[in-house]
């Protein structure tokens, strides 16, 4: 049960657009499409952001989209705000028995 | 509103059993279509999911820690309890509870979470 594989760290301007990738297998986020993203701001519980590789829950500003092609989905921060600076995680179902899956995390830097 | 908390002692000692119970309100775990889980974070780490019991007890545990961990629930309290035992420094962490629906394959209510350290 390997942990999905994203980058350490993105980072971008106000305004700017920034994708974080999530790199799985074909176990997991290539077999299923249920990809979630969660939103952690320090000292804070995670927010999920994109359940069901594209869905936003009720409340998350239509900033945040996501994606997925084969075994990599993606999470893409439109319109970079000062309040979009936090930790993000990929989470991906993968089967009865491991169940469920976390990224490694990536970083977002607003500049 | 749905909102969970979870509560536990702050230190135990290596090889201790450590009993966190997440205690919860806006939902019942007696009715059908929700589910419980557990997920950690060592600091400065990523999440990584432990357990989910859902209301018809059916349990699910991380792979390599199964053998470590039971999760359980006390519907009359609202209430799931997980359990680790021989614990070790590494398993300190933030632990958090956090509410799924079934069929549904994300956490959309988490706990503040709580940290336990394992230290002698």
């Amino acid at each position: 049960q390997s942990a999905l594989t994203q980058p350490r760290s993105v980072s971008g301007s106000p305004g700017q657009s920034v994708t974080i990738s999530c790199t799985g297998t074909s176990s997991d986020v290539g077999n299923y499409n249920y990809v979630s993203w969660y939103q952690q701001h320090p000292g804070k519980a995670p927010k999920v952001m994109i359940y069901d590789v594209s869905k936003r829950p009720s409340g998350v500003p239509d900033r945040f989209s996501g994606s997925k092609s084969g075994n990599t989905a993606s999470l893409t921060i439109s319109g970079l705000q000062a309040e979009d600076e936090a930790d993000y995680y990929c989470c991906s179902y993968a089967g009865g028995y491991t169940f469920d899956v976390f990224g490694t995390g990536t970083e977002v830097t607003v500049l | 509103q749905i909102t969970l908390k979870e509560s536990g002692p702050t230190l135990v000692k290596p090889t201790q059993t450590l009993t966190l119970t997440c205690t919860f309100s806006g939902f019942s775990l007696s009715s059908g279509g929700v589910g419980v889980g557990w997920i950690r974070q060592p600091p400065g780490k990523a999440l990584e999911w432990l357990a989910l019991i859902y209301w018809n007890d059916d349990k699910r545990y991380r792979p390599s820690l199964k053998s470590r961990l039971t999760i359980t629930k006390d519907t009359s309290k609202n209430q799931v309890v997980l359990t680790m035992t021989n614990m070790d420094p590494v398993d300190t962490a933030t632990y958090y509870c956090a509410h799924r629906r079934d069929f549904n394959y994300y956490f959309g209510y988490w706990g503040q979470g709580a940290l336990v350290t394992v230290s002698s």
